[in-house]
């Protein structure tokens, strides 16, 4: 079975581009996160959707991120300006709705922003 | 509030030997699920093992087991026969009802296998 795939594995960019990171969970799961991992800050969940909808934004840093899921098997994750503090490594995960507690996550293989 | 501590930031183990990183969480929620990811130097996060609050043993998988201790609200990560392919950071998760879905994660603990 495919797993969580992400799209662009490793990008860099130039401060002031938008960049948009893609992600493709696994096919029946109804949740879907974005976290992002740094070294400073370790590992933050982001924004997470429950069958399309967003349902928590919180850790959405600022009006220069935004995400989008039009679909049960597309979500995107936009950066608009782009600055160096960006600079981490974004992960999509997908989980299946849970009959109790205990969704497990399943992660794809990340993708390495670095914004120069 | 969900809370997952991981208080070990490193640790070392002789090849063969067994380790245990530490973990513990709080949830006022009776029902949540606990969980233990590997994230190698290649950066990818794998799952490795998922306990439930009403399960009865200890959830086993391979060289994997999870000690939960659920009045000490623990649920350290015990690797038996540690080989240097074992060497990565590991984080602790939960989730429970309360936050429906969402997880929170430790800050991880890094192991160091030793040949």
């Amino acid at each position: 079975d495919a797993g969580v795939i992400q799209s662009p594995r490793h990008e860099v960019t130039e401060m002031g581009q938008e960049v948009t990171l893609r992600c493709k969970p696994i096919s029946g799961h109804d949740y879907l996160f974005w976290y992002r991992q740094t070294m400073m800050r370790g590992l933050e969940l982001l924004i997470y959707f429950n069958n399309n909808v967003p349902i928590d934004d919180s850790g959405m840093p600022e009006d220069r991120f935004s995400a989008k899921m039009p679909n049960a098997s597309f979500s995107t994750l936009k950066i608009q300006p782009s600055e160096p503090r960006d600079s981490a490594v974004y992960f999509c995960a997908s989980s299946l709705e849970a009959r109790r507690a205990g969704n497990t996550i399943y992660f794809g293989e990340g993708s390495w922003l670095t914004v120069v | 509030a969900q809370k997952i501590t991981q208080t070990q930031p490193g640790m070392f183990v002789q090849e063969k030997e067994a380790v245990t990183l530490d973990c513990t969480y709080d949830t006022s929620d009776p029902s949540y699920g606990l969980f233990w990811y590997k994230q190698p130097s290649s950066g990818e996060m794998i799952f490795l093992i998922y306990q439930g609050s009403y399960d009865q043993q200890n959830a086993t998988e391979g060289r994997y087991s999870l000690n939960f201790q659920k009045a000490r609200k623990s649920a350290n990560l015990v690797i038996s026969a540690s080989q240097l392919g074992d060497s990565a950071m590991y984080f602790c998760a939960m989730s429970d009802n309360t936050n429906a879905g969402k997880s929170t994660f430790g800050d991880g603990t890094t192991l160091t296998v030793k040949p």
